[in-house]
């Protein structure tokens, strides 16, 4: 399997644009979630989505952010207008409730995001 | 709900020396407690866990401890190489009421030194 995959890897945008983060979860997994990483706040849960439904998304920080999951192999997570003070690191993970290491999240490799 | 807090936030050794970073969380029905590791650049990556049914486990040259009463726990990394210098991030959650969200600790950046 080649794990959680994130896209892009990287992404430059001007304040005021629209941005949008794509994962693609471990095949299997039912749990899929979004991270945010800074130096200033560590690493945040966002939102975490368990069959495509979101299940708490008390840690979307505005009403900027956005996420969605069409279906068990794809999420998305948009910024609409997007600010500097977004720029971070974003994970997505995701988890398999039938496994016994059910709390196991394994990350994706990241997009860094840089709002100019 | 849970809160976490992780100490040292900077961890500085000579390689061959141990380390240790603590964690305390606030909810005692907590059971679950991973240990995860991020080399710069790279992805949190999973090294440890531990259930609350046990107090210890190890893995080589890392282990984690675990004290319920007083609701800490801690990561013990032995023989240090400078491969392990990255940063750490403790986690806690409990498991028995259906799923809940891990709650992160801050991490700690372990610096070994040649």
């Amino acid at each position: 399997d080649a794990g959680v995959i994130q896209s892009p890897r990287h992404e430059v945008t001007e304040m005021g644009q629209e941005v949008t983060l794509r994962c693609k979860p471990i095949s299997g997994h039912d749990y899929l979630f979004w991270y945010r990483q800074t130096m200033m706040r560590g690493l945040e849960l966002l939102i975490y989505f368990n069959n495509n439904v979101p299940i708490d998304d008390s840690g979307m920080p505005e009403d900027r952010f956005s996420a969605k999951m069409p279906n068990a192999s794809f999420s998305t997570l948009k910024i609409q207008p997007s600010e500097p003070r977004d720029s971070a690191v974003y994970f997505c993970a995701s988890s398999f409730s039938g496994d016994r290491l059910q709390e196991t999240q394994y990350f994706g490799p990241g997009t860094r995001l840089l709002v100019l | 709900g849970e809160n976490v807090e992780q100490h040292p936030s900077t961890l500085s050794v000579q390689e061959g020396d141990s380390a240790v970073i603590k964690c305390t969380y606030s909810d005692s029905a907590s059971n679950y407690f991973p240990w995860y590791k991020q080399e710069l650049g790279k992805r949190p990556q999973l090294i440890i866990d531990i259930r609350s049914n046990v107090g210890e486990k190890k893995d080589q040259r890392i282990a984690v401890t675990l004290n319920k009463t007083a609701k800490h726990f801690s990561l013990h990394i032995t023989e240090t190489q400078p491969e392990d210098s990255a940063v750490y991030f403790c986690a806690a959650t409990r498991t028995n009421t259906g799923f809940q969200k891990l709650v992160f600790g801050t991490g700690t950046r372990l610096l070994v030194s040649p």
